[in-house]
């Protein structure tokens, strides 16, 4: 079973939906990270957070450090949020990642 | 600001050949940097990290002797594959760790794909 699970796998959303992915963890963590990889292969680093919640733009993540659980939600979706969007963690002292499967996100216009 | 830069973006070699791949850190000092690969419709496996002027450390399973990384400054780490085969091909991505204070965010540069012929 790996560390880090996403669920799902694959999302396909109209433009306009909002959007939620899951991330569940198994270890004990220092942050939790949101990332988001485009067709490209760049990766931009869309959140870091320990606790709480955070918001940028239409983007919005929240953690829950008891249930070991964070979610990624996209308000209002748009083709151009298309990409995968990664959830990895990082604790023990160690700026090491453990990343989840990744999710693909798929935006229909 | 945390800008990370990976040169080439992409590169197509001979078998037996060896490639040099450079990350760096446009506008902050990074006091770690990160090598990754990643296979298609898979995740990112880290290879290794290194910090400025020590030897890096590798990942289990990743040949040290295959994957010679060189940190020579604070804004500058090398990836360079040796007697690179077509099972190398891949996409590698460098990050960085340090920018402002911002502890444990890693910025991730925009990768390099990798054939060997």
């Amino acid at each position: 079973k790996n560390e880090v699970e996403q669920s799902p796998q694959n999302l396909t959303a109209q433009e306009g939906e909002f959007i939620t992915i899951n991330c569940s963890y198994s270890v004990g963590i220092s942050a939790l990270h949101w990332l988001q990889q485009h067709p490209g292969g760049g990766i931009v680093s869309l959140f870091m957070l320990s606790s709480g919640k955070k918001k940028h733009g239409r983007l919005i993540a929240t953690i829950n450090i008891q249930e070991k659980h964070s979610s990624l939600h996209i308000t209002a979706s748009h083709p151009r949020d298309s990409a995968v969007y990664i959830c990895a963690v990082s604790g023990g002292g160690s700026e090491k990642l453990v990343f989840g499967k990744g999710t693909k996100l798929t935006v229909n216009p | 600001g945390a800008v990370v830069s990976q040169h080439p973006s992409w590169v197509i070699c001979k078998s037996g050949t060896s490639v040099k791949i450079e990350c760096r850190s446009l506008d902050f000092q990074a006091t770690t940097m990160f090598w990754y690969r990643q296979f298609p419709k898979q995740s990112l496996m880290l290879m290794a990290t290194s910090n400025e002027g020590s030897k890096a450390t590798y990942e289990q399973g990743v040949e040290k002797d295959k994957f010679l990384i060189n940190h020579a400054s604070l804004t500058l780490s090398t990836l360079t594959v040796t007697s690179a085969h077509p099972e190398d091909s891949s996409f590698y991505i460098c990050s960085a760790s340090g920018f402002r204070g911002r502890d444990n965010e890693q910025f991730f540069g925009p990768g390099t794909r990798l054939t060997v012929l």
